[in-house]
């Protein structure tokens, strides 16, 4: 089966500072998502990747899928208190479009 | 206009009652799923439906019984719950595209807590 594995499990970071989240797949990634939770609310959708190489950014979020198309990584420029939340990568199943997979999630605290 | 909804939003109650989950999506889409989050925050699927027909059943205990009446609604009854059955469940809901990738609209989650 599929395996997304993300790290750092959590993050405390200083308003202000860069910080980057990554999630490894076991298998070739054939679509990657990239989703937001805030505490008590539900998943928000930030960016889906899909080719090798390929590099989104929505305001200061920037993620990037590899060339192999087996790692992604989300780039927090200059974060603010309102980055903090819990992020999750997400992927299709392979050879089964309906099944979809999380990774288990990164807990990012911003202090202001 | 919400595009996907879950009725209640917290749920508190005792061991051995039955209770359901609502789901509803004004999207159009094809496919709704349910997704069960534990206490470390990992998402897990458990059902998926697509236009009312069962396509991934994951290994869940029989006391969970989804319900699709119309494709724009998924329901999700659990019989005689356990304590841990606690957790925050998701419905989510995407576009059926042949071939193809899609993204998936989630609800706002149901907070279940058996006591």
């Amino acid at each position: 089966s599929q395996e997304l594995e993300q790290s750092p499990q959590s993050l405390i970071v200083q308003e202000g500072k860069n910080l980057t989240i990554n999630c490894t797949s076991s298998k070739t990634l054939y679509g990657l998502y990239w989703y937001k939770q805030k505490y008590g609310e539900g998943l928000i959708f930030l960016m889906m990747l899909q080719k090798g190489g390929e590099e989104k950014s929505h305001e200061k979020i920037t993620a990037k899928l590899d060339e192999k198309k087996q790692q992604s990584s989300l780039h927090i420029t200059a974060s603010q208190p309102s980055h903090a939340g819990i992020y999750l990568c997400g992927a299709d199943g392979v050879g089964n479009f309906n099944k979809f997979y999380f990774g288990s999630g990164t807990k990012l605290n911003v202090k202001p | 206009d919400t595009a996907v909804s879950q009725t209640p939003k917290y749920l508190v109650t005792q061991m051995g009652n039955d209770k359901s989950i609502k789901c509803e999506q004004n999207l159009g889409h094809d496919t709704m799923y349910w997704y069960k989050q534990d206490s470390k925050k990992f998402l897990k699927i458990m059902f998926s439906y697509n236009n009312k027909e069962l396509i991934i059943n994951e290994t869940v205990p029989n006391r969970f019984s989804p319900k699709s009446p119309d494709k724009a609604h998924l329901n999700l009854h659990i019989n005689s719950l356990e304590l841990g059955d606690s957790a925050v469940y998701f419905c989510a809901s995407s576009q059926d595209i042949l071939g193809g990738t899609y993204e998936q609209y989630f609800g706002p989650g149901t907070r279940l807590t058996v006591t």
